[in-house]
């Protein structure tokens, strides 16, 4: 079955910090999709970043950063020099594809971080 | 570009009453998704739609929940009679299944609150 674990419930940094936000997942397809989404205070989920388990090429954007590691089953957000507006709770997600099609979307259930200034 | 919209955003109503939540997905997306987030359950998918005919509705919580997709540009989700434990965060997404940007994208969400 899939399943996404984000084994941080919070974490507090100071700004200018670098941290990074653990991600875990669990499934049998050989093909499928990780996400991050960003929820800051207001509620809103923003897509931060898509990665293809075929590709393990880790990505850099800007002062955020992903690691993804087939071997170990984990896709790690790093974010460098936070900042407060960086305080929101991630979700990490996952979703297999079939039919060349993603659907549902398994969310982790969320780290809250909090930048302080 | 707009991106999805989703009407009320907050909405306030008494044990019993109907409540219609709207969305309207980003013009040319062919999947829209109910997803209803509460802190006990996280984020969970609720039904998806794919042009407008619904596909999945195994996470629809029971009879009183249903969605309709009259057309691409407008979906629906009613309950009804509602109940205290559908106080929830209920988000819409779309998505445009390319193979290359299939990612959902969400819109801001309702905030029900069932007194």
């Amino acid at each position: 079955a899939q399943k996404v674990t984000q084994a941080q419930t919070e974490i507090s940094v100071v700004e200018k910090e670098d941290v990074t936000l653990d991600c875990v997942y669990e499934t049998r397809d050989t093909t499928y999709y990780l996400f991050w989404y960003k929820q800051p205070p207001s509620g809103e989920l923003v897509f931060l970043i898509r990665r293809n388990s075929f590709d393990e090429q880790n990505e850099i954007s800007g002062r955020y950063s992903w690691n993804f590691q087939k071997s170990t089953s984990s896709f790690n957000f790093t974010i460098t020099a936070s900042q407060v507006v960086d305080s929101a709770v991630y979700f990490c997600a996952l979703s297999e594809a079939y039919g060349g099609a993603t659907n549902k979307l398994i969310f982790g259930t969320g780290t809250l971080l909090a930048v302080q200034p | 570009d707009a991106g999805v919209i989703q009407s009320p955003r907050h909405e306030v109503t008494e044990m019993g009453q109907e409540v219609t939540l709207r969305c309207k997905p980003i013009s040319g997306h062919d999947y829209l998704f109910w997803y209803r987030q509460t802190m006990m359950r996280g984020l969970e998918l609720l039904i998806y739609f794919n042009n407008n005919v619904p596909i999945d509705d195994s996470g629809m919580p029971e009879d009183r929940f249903s969605a309709k997709m009259p057309n691409a540009s407008f979906s629906t989700l009613k309950i009804q009679p509602s109940e205290p434990r559908d106080s929830a965060v209920y988000f819409c997404a779309s998505r445009f299944a390319s193979g290359i940007t299939d990612t959902q994208y969400f819109g801001p969400g309702t905030r029900l609150t069932v007194l």
